[in-house]
């Protein structure tokens, strides 16, 4: 069955960097696109990117550029999102999904808690 | 690109149906049938309950049902039951990105 398992907690300082990964199986990794998507406390879901696990190639979203960047390793079935430059509106729990071409996410990793405090 | 705009709440007595609205504009919901719905209990992750405006994934259960008019879709639940009471998104492609509603919280009365 399709599974996309994310790493743990993280807690950084502000202007840190986090690295997030998220490792997939059940599937042909490079036959789907992975979105990264976050849900920060009180509010509601936002779209960050996305990568092509194939290519390699990524989209981002307006508001993250510069600060976000997929990436992927075929070897492994693994997506990695590193968000640098970090502030306290950064805390969050970050998600992986795997996608369609036609920009609809089937399954979802568990999450993943990042807060930012100092 | 601003968030899509859903009702804050939604809320309706067990085995009656309730309609959530995602208003967007021409450049999101209004030219592209590629809206999504997602159910997110808190938690949990986001489950896919509709994708292409109306399509159903398997094992989603047929008392949910999509539309769109113009810039604005719909997700409808009938035969509400208990275990709907949750946040629901919806998510429109935007041209290269994709925008998500401000989310509603359905209860079941």
């Amino acid at each position: 069955q399709v599974q996309l398992l994310q790493s743990g907690a993280e807690v950084k300082k502000p202007g840190a960097s986090v690295k997030v990964s998220c490792k997939a199986s059940g599937y042909s990794f490079t036959t789907y696109y992975m979105y990264w998507v976050r849900q920060a406390p009180g509010q509601g879901l936002e779209w960050m990117g996305i990568i092509n696990p194939s290519s390699g190639s990524t989209i981002y979203a307006q508001k993250f550029q510069g600060r976000v960047t997929m990436t992927r390793d075929t070897s492994t079935s693994a997506v990695y999102m590193e968000l640098s430059s970090l502030r306290s509106e950064d805390t969050a729990v970050y998600y992986c999904a795997r996608g369609s071409r036609t920009w609809y996410f089937d399954y979802w990793g568990q999450g993943t808690v990042v807060t930012v405090s100092s | 690109q601003s968030a899509l705009t859903q009702p804050a709440s939604v809320s309706g007595s067990p085995g009656q149906s309730i309609t959530i609205s995602c208003t967007g504009a021409s450049s999101d919901v209004g030219t592209y049938n590629l809206v999504s719905w997602y159910q997110h209990h808190p938690g949990k992750a986001p489950k896919l309950m509709l994708y292409e405006v109306s399509k159903r994934p398997s094992g989603v259960s047929n008392r949910f049902s999509g539309s769109k008019s113009g810039n604005t879709a719909s997700l409808t639940i009938s035969g509400l039951q208990a275990e709907d009471e949750a946040d629901y998104y919806c998510c429109s492609y935007a041209g290269n990105s994709c925008l998500f509603g401000t989310g509603t919280k359905v209860t079941v009365l």
